[in-house]
């Protein structure tokens, strides 16, 4: 089945640099891919997705890129805010809409 | 997008008993789906929940001990029976608006389940 590694466990930036979280997919098959955010003591919120058919797309702060050939996607958030200090998580969509999830990725964005 | 609410929030239980968790959405939605997220660990799929049959259960995962209903198509229940510290975890519903493989989902505020 389909298997979704993503790096780094943990990354800290200072307010204003840019984060970039990894993740790398196995199924071929796999065709979207929705990266989510989880603050503390909530459900995870959608932040952005990207189908197989385009290789970027982005949302004001927020892009995220995908290399089929590669089997990776990526997220790249600019000009970090301690807002955005939270867990985020990739995931990869096998057909019938489930969603196996990469092991999430701890972000600290200090002031 | 939807709105999605679940009841209770959190709980807490003693082993052995069993707790049925509603997941209720502000439309109606084609696809519903329970995972489970361990604590400081990330989500597992439990299974997807089908209006007037019976779930689709992931590998790991069994009717006895989670049975879901989805009475209709905007509620659905997830029962942990007999249950075990190992069943303490967040329990999350999510769910698609339509049938495409590539449906955006979206989650509930999950039930923060802790069994002693």
């Amino acid at each position: 089945g389909e298997n979704v590694e993503q790096h780094p466990s943990t990354l800290s930036v200072q307010e204003g640099d840019s984060a970039v979280i990894k993740c790398t997919y196995s199924d071929s098959a796999s065709n979207y891919f929705p990266w989510y955010k989880q603050e503390l003591g909530k459900g995870p919120q959608l932040i952005i997705d990207i189908r197989s058919n385009v290789g970027e797309k982005k949302d004001q702060r927020i892009a995220v890129t995908l290399n089929k050939t590669a089997k990776h996607f990526s997220l790249h958030i600019t000009e970090t805010q301690p807002e955005d200090s939270a867990v985020y998580f990739c995931a990869a969509s096998t057909g019938f809409q489930k969603l196996v999830f990469g092991t999430g990725t701890r972000l600290l964005v200090s002031p | 997008s939807a709105v999605i609410s679940q009841k209770p929030s959190r709980d807490i239980c003693q082993r052995g008993t069993s707790l049925t968790i509603q997941c209720q959405v502000d439309s109606q939605v084609t696809m519903m789906f329970w995972y489970r997220q361990q604590p400081g660990q990330s989500l597992t799929l439990i299974a997807t929940a089908n209006q007037g049959s019976e779930a689709t259960y992931e590998s790991g995962f069994v009717i006895d001990k989670f049975p879901i209903s989805r009475p209709n198509l905007t509620f659905s229940t997830l029962t942990v029976s007999n249950m075990s510290p190992e069943d303490s975890s967040i329990y999350l519903c999510s769910v698609g608006k339509g049938l495409a493989a590539s449906e955006t989902q979206y989650f509930g505020p999950g039930t923060r389940l802790l069994v002693l």
